[in-house]
């Protein structure tokens, strides 16, 4: 099974409401990742999670909240967003995150704040 | 900052012929240089990668070229087909992927 499976597959929000994004992967792989990706626009790194650990936050505002309960789930965490955050949100995951070019995405949640 | 540039932006091509997408990148101290391919409402998917101490790399209709010297790399698509049509990515990064701009291409039949 080589799937990364996201949902909600769309989600539009309020600027105050809260939600959150789910990825799942059975591949046994350790190292998970959040991009974000605008129309027309390569995907964006937000975060890396390795061995369940966040390794790497690329300066992405407070809003966005990353948590990995466990090796096979990851979640995004949605607060107060702003309309500039409407985007593809992708979750990606590879065997570890040190050196790893081979990395899996899901489909993405598209993802509309109002 | 930006790692990878990448051209064209849009590139059209018969059915058959050859697709033929540039990146050049700023840092030599990455292990692989991939290559994503996007088709609309999916994620991204590897297509073929390669490492720098190889000039060529061949996967079936897929060829990469690499240019340590010159810092470049590209992909070649011969025989283009109308499923070929998506977004490519080229990518550098050693602990995380930088993608860049992409090249939407279009295969007509």
């Amino acid at each position: 099974d080589t799937e990364v499976t996201q949902t909600p597959k769309h989600l539009v929000m309020g600027m105050t409401n809260k939600k959150s994004l789910k990825c799942e992967q059975h591949m046994g792989h350790r190292a998970m990742y959040w991009y974000k990706q605008k129309a027309k626009k390569p995907p964006e790194l937000m975060f890396v999670y390795s061995y369940e650990k966040l390794s790497i936050n690329e300066s992405v505002p407070s809003r966005f909240s990353p948590e990995c309960p466990n090796s096979s789930l990851l979640n995004l965490h949605l607060h107060a967003l702003q309309p500039e955050d409407s985007a593809l949100y992708l979750c990606a995951s590879s065997q570890d995150s040190l050196g790893s070019y081979e990395q899996y995405f899901g489909p993405g949640t598209r993802l509309t704040v109002t | 900052q930006q790692q990878v540039k990448q051209s064209p932006q849009s590139l059209i091509v018969q059915k058959g012929g050859i697709s033929i997408i540039n990146c050049a990148y700023e840092n030599t101290a990455f292990d692989y240089f991939p290559w994503y391919q996007q088709f609309p409402g999916k994620g991204p998917a590897l297509l073929i990668a390669i490492r720098p101490d190889v000039s060529e790399k061949k996967e079936g209709r897929f060829t990469i070229s690499f240019n340590k010297s010159a810092k470049q790399f590209s992909l070649h698509i011969m025989d283009s087909q109308p499923g070929d049509s998506a977004t490519y990515f080229c990518c550098t990064g050693r602990r995380a992927l930088t993608f860049g701009s992409g090249t939407r291409l279009q295969v007509q039949p």
